[in-house]
């Protein structure tokens, strides 16, 4: 059964750092890419960032571009998010999600993400 | 970036009656577009990829078409525990998501 477990969410201040964790299980991690999508407070899904399977290519939405940073560790099983930065408008329920598609090459074809963590819930105020 | 916009943001709807979503791209995809369900506190479900293609385990109610620009979901026969936001979701590109509409049971 895959099972994806985000972890490392929590209060902090603007301007503070913080390092989201999500814990994979019930397939070969390394075969896919990753994402990080994160919910604002009664709005609608936004994507955030993404990973190849291998870690070698990432990719972010302008609004955290040069302040996120996506990695993995394939043999830990475990996708990461460092969010430095942090604003009142980064305030969000964080999901990690499996993407069905394939990188390869450099280059990654995306499909639909066909399973999603619980979220966690990072929290930007003073 | 491709923008995806759902139409209506909101609809309230009595059971057994059908329900369409549709969400159109600034851009053409294809079929890479993929319909989600979330329900309050729950993380989002797949309902059907790439358009029109189902998934194992979603009742039958559930359906997908469209190609290019313009997409719909229907829900034949909506029940109450389809109450939800429905979401859009485009994989042609880095992703991106429509908006969300809400389906209320009256």
């Amino acid at each position: 059964e895959v099972q994806l477990v985000e972890s490392g969410g929590g209060l902090v201040q603007p301007g503070g750092s913080l390092r989201l964790s999500c814990a994979a299980s019930g397939f070969t991690f390394s075969s896919y890419a990753m994402s990080w999508v994160r919910q604002a407070p009664g709005k609608g899904l936004e994507w955030v960032s993404a990973i190849s399977g291998s870690g070698g290519s990432t990719y972010y939405a302008d609004s955290v571009k040069g302040r996120f940073t996506i990695s993995r560790d394939n043999s830990k099983n475990t996708l990461y998010l460092q969010m430095n930065s942090l604003r009142a408008e980064d305030t969000a329920v964080y999901y990690c999600a499996k993407d069905e598609g394939v990188c390869t090459g450099g280059v990654c074809y995306w499909s639909y993400f066909d399973y999603w963590g619980q979220g966690t819930l990072v929290t930007v105020s003073s | 970036e491709i923008v995806l916009t759902q139409s209506p943001d909101f609809q309230s709807v009595t059971p057994k009656e059908k329900v369409t979503i549709t969400c159109r791209a600034s851009q053409s995809i294809g079929s890479s577009l993929h319909w989600y369900q979330q329900k309050p506190d729950q993380s989002p479900k797949l309902l059907i990829k790439y358009a029109s293609q189902s998934i194992s385990g979603v009742p039958s109610r559930f359906s997908g078409s469209g190609s290019g620009t313009d997409f719909t979901l229907t829900i034949n026969s909506l029940e109450a525990e389809d109450a939800a936001a429905y979401y859009c979701h485009q994989s042609s590109s880095l992703p991106t998501f429509g908006q969300g509409t809400k389906v209320e049971i009256k």
